[in-house]
């Protein structure tokens, strides 16, 4: 059984199109993040939701928009794809607690805008 | 501004060599730390974790990681490396009380046969 899992694994598309990445989690974890790995493998967070509400927003540009339609599951869309948003994206969870437990992570999707 | 360090971007080692990765932070509270490896293509693991207690942690695949408060490190360590521990090392801190896990930049190791 996969803990967090993300659709779709590769995303190749061109410039100026919108797409979405989806993640579920059946952990039971009350928050969920994304993160965004560039090539330099460099892990940066871009929102957190916390029983669908966002508590974490980082300097992200609005093209992206996460949706968390109930606490297992949080998408990301991004409309004008840019090629500098060519990266790895991951999905993660982590339950409630303080900080006392580690986040899980997806599997990633690897989107390439050419 | 919350950061991770990690020192050593690359490592090269043979087999059955010792391993140290270096991981520093900067935040005055309470941390939790981690130490996660990601493997080619793959997703981040958690190797170990450090809460509270114990300032040496034991982890997976014969991993270890010490917390020195004092210098704001939690380096991790390995006595004899395999080929198989070829990968990326990230260290991550999350603040007490926040939802933020904050990584370090990545350690690429590799390990000959």
């Amino acid at each position: 059984d996969t803990a967090v899992s993300q659709t779709p694994k590769y995303l190749v598309t061109q410039m100026g199109n919108d797409k979405s990445i989806k993640c579920e989690q059946n952990l039971g974890h009350d928050t969920m993040y994304w993160y965004k790995q560039d090539s330099k493998k460099f892990l940066k967070i871009m929102f957190s939701y916390n029983n669908k509400e966002l508590i974490i927003n980082e300097t992200v540009p609005n093209r992206f928009s996460p949706k968390s339609p109930d606490k297992a599951h949080l998408n990301l869309h991004i409309n004008s794809l840019e090629l500098g948003d060519s990266a790895v994206y991951f999905c993660a969870s982590s339950q409630d607690d303080g900080g006392y437990t580690e986040a899980f992570f997806g599997q990633g999707t690897r989107l390439t805008v050419v | 501004a919350q950061s991770v360090s990690q020192h050593n971007h690359h490592v090269i080692l043979s087999e059955a060599a010792s391993l140290e990765l270096g991981c520093n932070y900067s935040y005055g509270g309470t941390v939790n730390l981690f130490w996660y490896v990601q493997y080619p293509g793959q997703h981040l693991q958690l190797l170990l974790k450090y809460f509270s207690g114990d300032p040496l942690v034991k982890g997976i695949k014969g991993f270890e990681a010490e917390f020195i408060k004092s210098k704001f490190s939690f380096n991790l360590r390995k006595p004899s490396v395999q080929w198989s521990d070829t990968a990326e090392y990230f260290c991550a801190v999350r603040p007490s009380g926040t939802y933020k896990y904050i990584f370090g930049t990545g350690t690429r190791l590799k390990v000959l046969a």
